[in-house]
């Protein structure tokens, strides 16, 4: 199972947005509508942000959201703060026998 | 507070062993599905295996299956990954992560350094 390919990188200024892709097949994202994005600051574990494509845990804020067309997944980040700096990587449900795939991760710059 | 806390990682020679746990607490444990998730240095994660709540049911990602084996013991609140033939390529962090529902975690531990070197 391949990893769902995602930019290197992205940037913004502080309130700005940003918008990572997340590109995948019709086996996985295409596939199912259990997409997930974790972000991670350096050093930490990863923290869920969206699941489900769209949903939000509570606790997030609603500056960031999730939404998804065909086999790509995406992740706006609205309003952009300096602690928003940080990696993000999506995930999806890719079936009973490949369970889940993570994208290559994207680090997100604040300008 | 949900708290995944694993421990076990270290040092070990390419064809060795370690297993490790993830202590659980903060939630009903016996409940949850949980997943074992690896991030080799300076590169992405990796979803390595999963769990059923009752134990009945495993799965592993191709490029560990035969060699690591998932468990765990809900009288204890401890999910294990017993890792055996370790590779160099298994070096990583490894973390226990909480699933609340189709690939949601939910929860992460801090994770568990393990490092295969000869």
């Amino acid at each position: 199972q391949s990893a769902l390919t995602q930019p290197p990188s992205a940037s913004g200024s502080p309130g700005q947005s940003v918008t990572i892709s997340c590109t995948g097949t019709s086996s996985d994202v295409g596939g199912y509508n259990y997409v997930s994005w974790y972000q991670q600051h350096p050093g930490k574990a990863p923290k869920l942000m969206i699941y489900e494509v769209s949903k939000r845990p509570s606790g997030v804020p609603d500056r960031f959201s999730g939404s998804k067309s065909g086999n790509t997944a995406s992740l706006t980040v609205s309003g952009l703060q300096a602690e928003d700096e940080a990696d993000y990587y999506c995930s999806s449900y890719a079936g009973s026998d490949n369970e889940n795939v993570f994208g290559t991760g994207t680090k997100v710059t604040v300008l | 507070e949900v708290q995944l806390v694993e421990s076990g990682g270290g040092l070990v020679q390419p064809g060795g062993s370690l297993r490790l746990s993830c202590g659980a607490s903060g939630f009903t444990f016996s409940t949850y599905w949980m997943h074992w998730v690896r991030q080799a240095p300076g590169k992405g994660l990796v979803w390595v295996s999963r769990i059923t709540s009752d134990g009945s049911r495993t799965n592993y990602a191709a490029s560990v299956k035969g060699r690591f084996t998932i468990s765990r013991d809900n009288a204890k609140n401890t999910l294990y990954l017993q890792m055996n033939s370790l590779r160099v390529e298994d070096t990583a962090v490894y973390y226990c992560a909480l699933s609340g529902g189709y690939n949601k975690y939910q929860n992460w531990g801090q994770g568990t350094l393990v490092s295969v070197s000869s």
